[in-house]
């Protein structure tokens, strides 16, 4: 099983900053199996890319994401006040799917 | 637009059995693998099974193997996830998601809580 580690656990920001967020994988994983997900308290996640840097429908563009093989990046590149919340990476492999233990971005 | 219900989620005791739907409108639902993700109460999130547009191909995390089933009726354009022997570490809740050819889950249900306690 490929393991998904993300950090920081917790990032303390404040609006107009920029968010870096780390997905590493504990083996090489397909660049067109990476995900990015946003989940805000008491709502479903929402997709935020797709094949490590595709972003999609209806994300804005100070969303951006990147990497390949085992280290893949996720950048926020001025946080808005809605952008807070978790952040998840997924991947895909063995059959199987995996998600990161997610970073935190709150409000500094 | 994509719609996704999840339903049939409660409180049952450890070692009892819940059946849980999603109902899917806006697309067409035979034309895409669907998904269980479950997240327990201040966790992250979990996949836990998913289902080929024929309901030919099912895949399952290691916890669930021989306890969960899942199943689909595209005549109906529902997705099942059928808990048999359920235990306290099964409590959360469960989202059905679409999911795309990349493996990325593009839309989400908004879930349907499961509570395993005696």
């Amino acid at each position: 099983e490929i393991v998904l580690t993300q950090s920081p656990g917790t990032l303390s920001l404040s609006p107009g900053e920029r968010a870096t967020l780390s997905c590493r994988a504990s083996q090489s994983v397909s660049s067109s199996y990476l995900a990015w997900y946003q989940q805000k308290p008491g709502q479903a996640p929402r997709l935020l890319f797709y094949g490590a840097s595709s972003r999609a429908t209806g994300i804005p563009d100070r969303f951006s994401a990147s990497g390949s093989g085992t280290d893949f990046t996720l950048t926020i590149s001025r946080l808005e006040p809605e952008d807070f919340g978790v952040y998840y990476c997924q991947q895909y492999g063995n059959s199987a799917l995996t998600f990161g233990g997610g970073t935190k971005v709150e409000i500094k | 637009e994509v719609q996704l219900v999840e339903s049939g989620g409660g409180l049952v005791q450890p070692g009892g059995s819940l059946r849980l739907s999603c109902g899917a409108s806006g697309f067409t639902f035979s034309s895409y693998w669907v998904t269980w993700v479950r997240q327990a109460p201040g966790k992250g999130l979990e996949w836990v099974a998913n289902i080929k547009q024929d309901g030919s191909e099912k895949y399952y995390v290691d916890s669930v193997k021989g306890r969960f089933t899942v199943s689909r009726d595209n005549a109906k354009n529902s997705l099942y996830l059928q808990m048999n022997s359920l235990r306290a570490e099964d409590t959360a809740v469960y989202y059905c998601a679409r999911q795309r050819g990349s493996y990325s889950l593009d839309s989400w249900g908004q879930g349907t809580l499961v509570t395993v306690s005696s």
